[in-house]
């Protein structure tokens, strides 16, 4: 089964940094390009960035809103995509979910992992 | 950027009955390979989105033939032919042809 599994979600404090996960599983990981999206509570789709395939020469790209603070990486041999969250801001509070991209779209997505950012 | 602008934001719909979304972007989507990265999802109440059609009119694997897209240039619309109650959700036009990845608003779609 094609799956993806965020983790790492949690309560920060502002200003604090966080690392999130995506485990992919049930489909050759490297072979696709990653994005992250989020959605603030009650509130619609922002997507926060995307990283091509090793293939694509593996380079990202950011949302202005987190440009500078957050970076996508990705580890193919372990299948896993990862969001690091620096400076964070309570305006970053949300849930984030990594997706597949095939063909200009988000084909498959995980579940989500919910980040608050709160003193 | 690209400012994706869905029509309307809430539509009650019978069920049964057909329901239409509509989603206008400030700039043509036609991508410099020849594709229009148009493409809709559907998010239901506590559920992570799901993609229903790809480059405008292509439904995705498993999504019921009663969802339809259609559309050209910087004008697109998803039709759902007979309303049915699983079809209640939001539903968000979304465009990669341009970094940043936009999505519209999204449009709340609830029965009568």
């Amino acid at each position: 089964e094609v799956q993806l599994v965020e983790s790492g979600g949690g309560l920060v404090q502002p200003g604090r940094s966080l690392r999130l996960s995506c485990t992919a599983s049930g489909f050759t990981f490297g072979d696709y390009a990653m994005s992250w999206v989020r959605q603030a509570p009650g509130k619609g789709l922002e997507w926060v960035g995307f990283i091509r395939s090793k293939a694509y020469g593996g380079t990202t790209e950011y949302a202005a809103s987190v440009k500078g603070r957050f970076t996508i990486s990705r580890d193919d041999s372990k299948s896993i995509a990862y969001l690091q969250m620096n400076s964070l801001k309570t305006e970053d509070t949300a849930v984030y979910y990594c997706t597949r991209s095939l063909g200009g779209a988000f084909d498959i997505w995980g579940q989500g992992t919910m980040v608050t950012v709160s003193s | 950027d690209i400012v994706m602008t869905q029509t309307p934001l809430s539509s009650p719909v019978t069920l049964g009955q057909p329901a239409s979304i509509s989603c206008r972007s400030s700039q043509s989507l036609v991508h410099s390979d020849g594709n229009t990265y148009l493409s809709w999802l559907q998010q239901r109440p506590g559920q992570p989105p799901r993609l229903l059609i790809y480059k405008i009119s292509n439904r995705f694997s498993g999504v019921p033939d009663r969802f339809s897209g259609s559309g050209a240039g910087t004008d697109f619309t998803l039709k759902i032919s007979r309303v049915e109650a699983e079809d209640v959700g939001v539903y968000y036009c979304t465009q990669a042809t341009q970094f940043p990845y936009t999505f519209g608003q999204g449009t709340k779609l609830e029965i009568k």
